[in-house]
């Protein structure tokens, strides 16, 4: 079982619609959750990161977690065609020497006109 | 407010060849990591310094070393080039703060290639 599993893509989701990408996580001691994008041959921004249960919402961006199930979740509203790329999920413990992220392959969302 | 800085951004070497990679963190940040991203997969963890010594290391061989100096700033450090060395290199920095709330933010990244 990998470390980080992401919903396969890729995802195409008319423009102005939701886009919903999952992830799920097998290290119960992780203890906070980054969604980055990826645009192709570029580096990978921070869109939001989240350590409670529960939604956290920045603009048209929802992250959502819960931690019993091991599942975080990014909710993109209202989608652009600027919000076409690859998404990353990734994962970080906390314990001292133990704060490395470990990140999903990706998710790549296409946004159609 | 100076992000995280990589240079060079690009590289091409040949196998058997040394490379050093080098970051400036952002400001204010104190911890830097540093990841391989091959073609079409998510970034793997190589190591982490903080307070100039290596903290946590991923599953890379010796060849892959590095270093933080007074200032925070790093290198990255491969030894005998392979073919499959050939990645995006990124450099991340943080603020150690032991709380969930301290984001990594990656640099512009190193196209390596090894021919």
């Amino acid at each position: 079982q990998k470390e980080v599993e992401q919903n396969s893509g890729p995802l195409s989701v008319p423009e102005g619609a939701i886009a919903s990408l999952n992830c799920t996580y097998s290290d119960r001691g992780s203890q906070s959750f980054f969604w980055y994008r990826q645009y192709s041959g570029k580096s990978p921004e921070l869109i939001m990161f989240i350590y409670s249960n529960g939604d956290k919402e920045d603009g048209r961006f929802t992250a959502q977690l819960n931690k019993a199930s091991q599942y975080v979740s990014l909710l993109i509203r209202d989608s652009q065609p600027s919000d076409s790329a690859t998404y990353l999920c990734a994962v970080r413990g906390l314990s001292f020497g133990n704060e490395k992220l470990t990140f999903g392959t990706g998710t790549r969302l296409t946004i159609i006109p | 407010d100076a992000g995280v800085t990589q240079s060079p951004t690009h590289l091409i070497k040949t196998r058997g060849q040394q490379v050093t990679l080098r970051c400036s963190p952002k400001s204010g940040h104190d911890t830097v990591s540093w990841y391989q991203q091959a073609l079409g997969q998510g970034p793997q963890f190589i190591f982490q310094y903080y307070e100039e010594e290596e903290r946590q290391r991923g599953n890379f061989p010796d060849r892959f070393s590095g270093h933080q100096f007074p200032n925070y700033s790093s290198e990255l450090n491969v030894n005998a080039l392979l073919l499959g060395d050939s990645a995006l290199y990124l450099c991340a920095s943080s603020a150690y703060t032991g709380t969930p709330d301290s984001p990594l933010h990656f640099g512009n990244g190193t196209r390596l290639t090894v021919t």
